[in-house]
């Protein structure tokens, strides 16, 4: 059972490329999320899929764009890719409403 | 707005003493609260939650918060602190606006000093 899987795990990009970030679950929750991590910030949420086919903005979706793909994947692109961006990016899923977030690995992106 | 607050942003303890760790959140209802504690380079691990009950929960790794309705804060606490417990702990909120949302606060960075 491998639970969330991100890939990858560590990316350059050069400001105005493109890429998108992808996650996998395989424990049939509903939720998916993507959270960014910077020091001193915490983790804020970017966009949220809360069922299969659905999608919502989180605090800070400026930049990103996502695609709930089926009930396993939800993926996250950065269209054109910006130094702010620059981040460890972090995949989580949920069953139910009141359940634990179980979280990928993360990515480490950084623009140059 | 539903937010999630946590006052200390670095907190140094020595190994052996205790620990507490703030979290205070904004909802208009009683949320669903988490725990959770980031080893470095690790991703996040549950240490505890709270739905419904029992206002003082026990975790792993001998963690326990309790969840104050009055003062919307559900704190971290530990007896004694041990130098494995060195990390950045978490604190979430799951809240039900239309479709249910997971938020954290910015996070606490313990040290612990031998």
């Amino acid at each position: 059972n491998a639970g969330v899987t991100q890939t990858p795990k560590f990316q350059v990009l050069k400001t105005g490329q493109s890429m998108t970030l992808q996650c996998a679950q395989d424990m049939n929750h509903n939720s998916m999320y993507w959270y960014r991590q910077d020091p001193g910030m915490g983790l804020r949420l970017i966009y949220y899929s809360a069922s299969e086919g659905t999608t919502d903005k989180g605090e800070v979706p400026n930049g990103y764009n996502v695609s709930r793909l089926n009930k396993r994947e939800f993926s996250l692109r950065l269209e054109s890719a910006a130094p702010s961006q620059t981040s460890v990016y972090f995949c989580a899923s949920t069953f139910m409403s009141n359940t634990e977030a179980f979280f990928g690995q993360g990515t480490r992106l950084t623009v140059v | 707005a539903q937010s999630v607050t946590q006052p200390d942003i670095h907190i140094t303890v020595s190994e052996g003493a205790s620990l507490e760790l703030r979290c205070n959140y904004s909802y208009g209802a009683t949320p669903y609260l988490f725990w959770y504690v980031q080893s470095p380079g690790q991703g996040l691990q549950l240490l505890l939650k709270y739905f419904s009950g029992d206002t003082l929960v026990q975790g792993i790794k001998g963690f326990e918060a309790e969840f104050k309705r009055s003062q919307s804060s559900f704190n971290l606490r530990k007896p004694s602190v041990h130098w494995s417990d060195a990390a950045e702990y978490f604190c979430a909120v799951g809240i039900t606006s239309g479709t249910y949302k997971y938020i954290f606060g910015t996070g606490t960075r313990l040290k612990v000093l031998a």
